[in-house]
């Protein structure tokens, strides 16, 4: 099993520019979730997904939008990109009934907004 | 809210010393996730506490939970460098069924020679 994959890892935008972070699991996990990581900080979370079609604000959702159509992608797109959005992202699934099992995280995707 | 305070921030020790890093959280929250993170690199997970109590030992390391507290603790057994990292706690909350992650600050630990 890959785990969970995210693309790109390297990303950079120019201000007003929008772009799709991309999140696959194979791991047929139903809980899906992305957060951003600022420099010297921990983990916030920006949405997160309890299956396909079905979606959720996390901590941090604006300038964000998510998507699940499938068990296997949760993919993030930003619109209008701006520098505050300078982060590295992280995907992450769980399994279980309820979601209480450990997250596993993706690589991260590092973006800067210039 | 959902907050969670991790102390210290910043550890520096040497080989063989023994340590222990807290994590405190605001609200009720039975269950605690300790990460690790290496420099450029991805969370990867240590420990999930999912009730009082318990208590999870991997090699060096040992996580305890005490709820009633709101209370985590990492503990490092005769330190290696190997160890050396950034260690997260995470507590967890309701939101729809989901698990979302309340994160700490994490601890920013240096293990000498």
């Amino acid at each position: 099993n890959a785990g969970v994959t995210q693309t790109p890892k390297f990303r950079i935008l120019k201000i007003g520019q929008s772009m799709t972070l991309q999140c696959a699991q194979d791991m047929n996990h139903n809980y899906m979730y992305w957060y951003r990581q600022d420099p010297g900080m921990g983990l916030k979370l920006i949405y997160y997904s309890v299956g396909a079609g079905i979606t959720d604000k996390g901590e941090v959702p604006n300038g964000y939008n998510v998507s699940r159509s499938t068990t296997e992608d949760f993919p993030l797109r930003l619109e209008l990109a701006a520098p505050s959005q300078t982060s590295v992202y992280f995907c992450a699934s769980s399994g279980g009934l309820a979601g209480y099992n450990e997250q596993f995280f993706g690589p991260g995707t590092r973006l800067t907004v210039l | 809210e959902l907050k969670v305070e991790q102390n210290p921030l910043f550890l520096s020790m040497q080989e063989g010393k023994n340590y222990t890093i807290y994590c405190n959280y605001s609200t009720t929250s039975d269950r605690l996730y300790w990460y690790r993170q290496d420099p450029g690199k991805s969370l990867e997970s240590l420990f999930v506490l999912l009730s009082n109590g318990a208590v999870k030992q991997e090699g060096r390391l040992m996580a305890s939970l005490d709820t009633k507290a709101r209370l985590s603790t990492l503990h490092i057994t005769a330190a290696v460098h190997d160890l050396s990292a950034t260690y997260f706690c995470a507590a967890g909350y309701s939101g729809g069924g989901a698990d979302g992650l309340t994160f700490g600050k994490g601890t920013h630990l240096i293990i000498q020679p």
